[in-house]
């Protein structure tokens, strides 16, 4: 089955600080990944999704993640830390049988401080 | 331009109440999935459907059900409220897997079983 892992439940940056946060994936056979943001009392919108293609993505608001193999890692970075990218972020895995259902991981909340 | 709405948005249940939880989608989506989101837990998957009429359980599927008449209402049903239900409760939806589109995810109902 698929996993998701992420390491750092809190992540506190300065305004115009890179930001980076972790994600290790486990999957038995090429996973379609994701990351997720959800800004408060809101739902979850998709930042960026990896299906095989480029292994760099690129995705909304100047974040992107690198797919990389051989780590099992798919990590989230923005090279410039805004105030309002303080938010709660997930990256999920695909299962891949018929369902394509999400697999989340427990989430990263990110701080930036002024 | 509504994509998924779920109401209510909070609700307040005493222990051994049921209720509906709604969840409507227009964009013709195939995939319509119900997540609950617990502090630090990541969102946990209760049930999903792949087509009208076809339901089939997910990761936390205990204390709830579901039915899908129709491809744009995927209710989820709470028969005897109890406190560990107390959780902010996420639909979701999607086209045909996430290969081809992303889940579109609704504003969540918070529900508190007193």
């Amino acid at each position: 089955a698929q996993s998701v892992t992420q390491l750092g439940s809190h992540v506190s940056v300065s305004e115009g600080a890179l930001v980076l946060l972790r994600c290790n994936y486990s999957s038995s056979v090429p996973p379609y990944l994701f990351w997720y943001v959800q800004y408060p009392n809101q739902g979850l919108q998709l930042l960026l999704k990896y299906t095989s293609a480029a292994t760099l993505v690129k995705g909304i608001n100047g974040f992107e993640a690198e797919f990389k193999k051989s780590e099992t890692s798919f990590h989230l970075t923005k090279p410039s830390a805004h105030m309002s990218d303080a938010a709660e972020y997930f990256c999920a895995v695909s299962e891949m049988d018929s369902s394509y259902k999400l697999i989340f991981g427990s989430g990263t909340r990110l701080l930036v401080r002024p | 331009n509504a994509g998924v709405t779920q109401t209510p948005k909070f609700r307040i249940l005493k222990i051994g109440q049921s209720m509906t939880l709604q969840c409507t989608q227009d964009m013709n989506h195939n995939y319509m999935y119900w997540y609950r989101q617990d502090p630090g837990m990541g969102l946990k998957l209760i049930y999903y459907s792949v087509g009208a009429g076809i339901t089939d359980k997910g990761e936390v599927p205990n204390g709830y059900n579901v039915s899908r008449s129709t491809t744009e209402d995927f209710p989820l049903r709470l028969e005897l409220a109890a406190p560990s239900q107390t959780s902010v409760y996420f639909c979701a939806s999607s086209y045909s897997g996430p290969e081809n589109t992303e889940a579109f995810f609704g504003q969540g109902t918070r529900l508190t079983v007193v």
